[in-house]
């Protein structure tokens, strides 16, 4: 694949602190964007997602922010708990309805 | 709601032999199901996908002979992995199209399998 050896980005966040994770999106014809979580040996889990018509959703913990000017989406996480330690991927779809994951970024939560 | 199993959930054999994998929606129906592989420390690849009652749509590179997709009812895609080789030792992960809050169209995840090929 195209990023064979490449380590994933890492985020170190201490307990009960807030995390932002970025991430930067190609297309700046998708109109629909989901943040998944993974877990080691895990599939996937939708987390928040957000239309291209809103600047920002809200959900238990979580905020999706968009800026289609720079084609960049970010998730917030409020009070970091040791159980959002994963990685954490931005899809964008496609016209064709399919998923266009981003690299992804490795969270890891130290008490 | 909205559950997505896979079976197994890892697998081990010999080269040259076949495996089947199996990805169900179990509460909801999906006319679409798609098929994912994940190497270590890297993103979900898009394999293929999988449309009831219809052949499946290979993404380009993947190997439509080696990876055959049978998608037999709203509830049910298989992915057989013909002939397995060492390289194709990897996570495979389905997913089946649903609708979230937002009203977009995106997709619930199976919990993956790890396909070991010796």
């Amino acid at each position: 694949g195209e990023s064979v050896g490449l380590h994933l980005p890492t985020l170190s966040v201490q307990e009960g602190d807030n995390s932002i994770i970025n991430c930067a999106y190609s297309n700046s014809a998708s109109d629909y964007f989901i943040w998944y979580k993974q877990e080691s040996g895990k599939g996937p889990q939708f987390i928040i997602d957000i239309r291209s018509n809103m600047d920002k959703r809200q959900g238990q913990r979580v905020t999706v922010l968009l800026n289609k000017t720079v084609k960049h989406l970010s998730l917030q996480i409020a009070a970091t708990q040791p159980g959002d330690s994963a990685v954490y991927f931005c899809a964008e779809t496609d016209s064709w309805g399919k998923l266009q994951f981003g690299a992804g970024t490795q969270v890891v939560v130290t008490p | 709601g909205a559950v997505v199993s896979q079976h197994p959930s890892w697998v081990i054999c010999k080269s040259g032999t076949s495996v089947k994998i199996e990805c169900r929606s179990l509460d909801f129906q999906a006319t679409t199901m798609f098929w994912y592989r994940q190497f270590p420390k890297q993103s979900l690849m898009l394999m293929a996908t999988s449309n009831e009652g219809s052949k499946a749509t290979y993404e380009q590179g993947v190997e439509k002979d080696k990876f055959l997709i049978n998608h037999a009812s709203l509830t049910l895609s298989t992915l057989t992995v013909t002939s397995a080789h060492p390289e194709d030792s990897s996570f495979y992960i389905c997913s089946a199209h649903g609708r979230f809050l937002a009203g977009g169209d995106t997709q619930y995840f199976g919990p993956g399998t790890r396909l070991t090929v010796l």
